[in-house]
């Protein structure tokens, strides 16, 4: 998770409220993820950006939604919308020279009360 | 097509045996296949992958092993340690750079 860091670590959420997510990176990586696991199962892509000011949605991506203003950042943001948002978040990196590497982040657990 | 599957979905292990961990994929297209490793609470880091042009890739006590022909590879840890208790993640992507991702094994090293 060297150079790319999530915050917070843990979130908690009321029903009905939206949240953001963050995700920074200082590898100069172009393309960035968001995935979403759970207890037991692998990773599921929510959105992903190639290049920015660009995104597209992932498997999951009802009720949630993304930005790409800065090749550093893209914010998860968590709607109400979403039925079940309790979840370990993680944002991943990919690019640099060519390479398809993906690296991760140290996640975000997400806490809906 | 595009899943990938992965056996089993957990493992126990003594210290200084083999573990290995299975997966197979459908789509003839993928070109890539990574290994991560996850610790409970943390982000799974890349362990090591492979690229279908070699039949096995080897890094320390990690091997994998990769046949085309069957669309399967596998991972093998060498004198498993209790530092190896962790979940693994196989994967696979073609040109899109989009990674699939198998269900995860939960490995266990006893002592």
């Amino acid at each position: 998770d060297g150079g790319i860091t999530q915050s917070p670590k843990y979130l908690f959420r009321k029903e009905g409220q939206n949240v953001t997510l963050s995700c920074e990176q200082n590898l100069n990586h172009d393309a960035m993820y968001w995935y979403r696991q759970d207890p037991g199962q692998g990773l599921r892509l929510i959105y992903y950006s190639q290049i920015v000011n660009d995104f597209q949605k992932g498997d999951i991506a009802e009720g949630y939604s993304v930005s790409r203003e800065k090749k550093e950042s893209f914010p998860l943001t968590v709607t109400s919308a979403q039925k079940n948002p309790t979840a370990f978040y993680l944002c991943a990196t990919q690019g640099g020279g060519g390479g398809i590497e993906q690296f991760f982040g140290p996640g975000t657990r997400l806490t809906v009360l | 097509q595009q899943q990938v599957k992965q056996s089993p979905q957990s493992l126990i292990v003594q210290k200084g045996g083999i573990s290995i961990i299975n997966c197979a994929y459908e789509n003839t297209a993928f070109d890539y296949f990574p290994w991560y490793q996850q610790f409970p609470g943390k982000g799974p880091a890349l362990l090591i992958a492979i690229r279908p042009d070699v039949s096995e890739k080897k890094e320390g006590r990690f091997t994998i092993s990769f046949n085309k022909s069957a669309k399967q590879f596998s991972l093998h840890i060498m004198d498993s340690q209790p530092g190896d208790s962790a979940t693994y993640f196989c994967a696979a992507s073609g040109n899109t750079g989009k990674l699939i991702f198998g269900q995860g094994t939960t490995l266990q090293v006893k002592p």
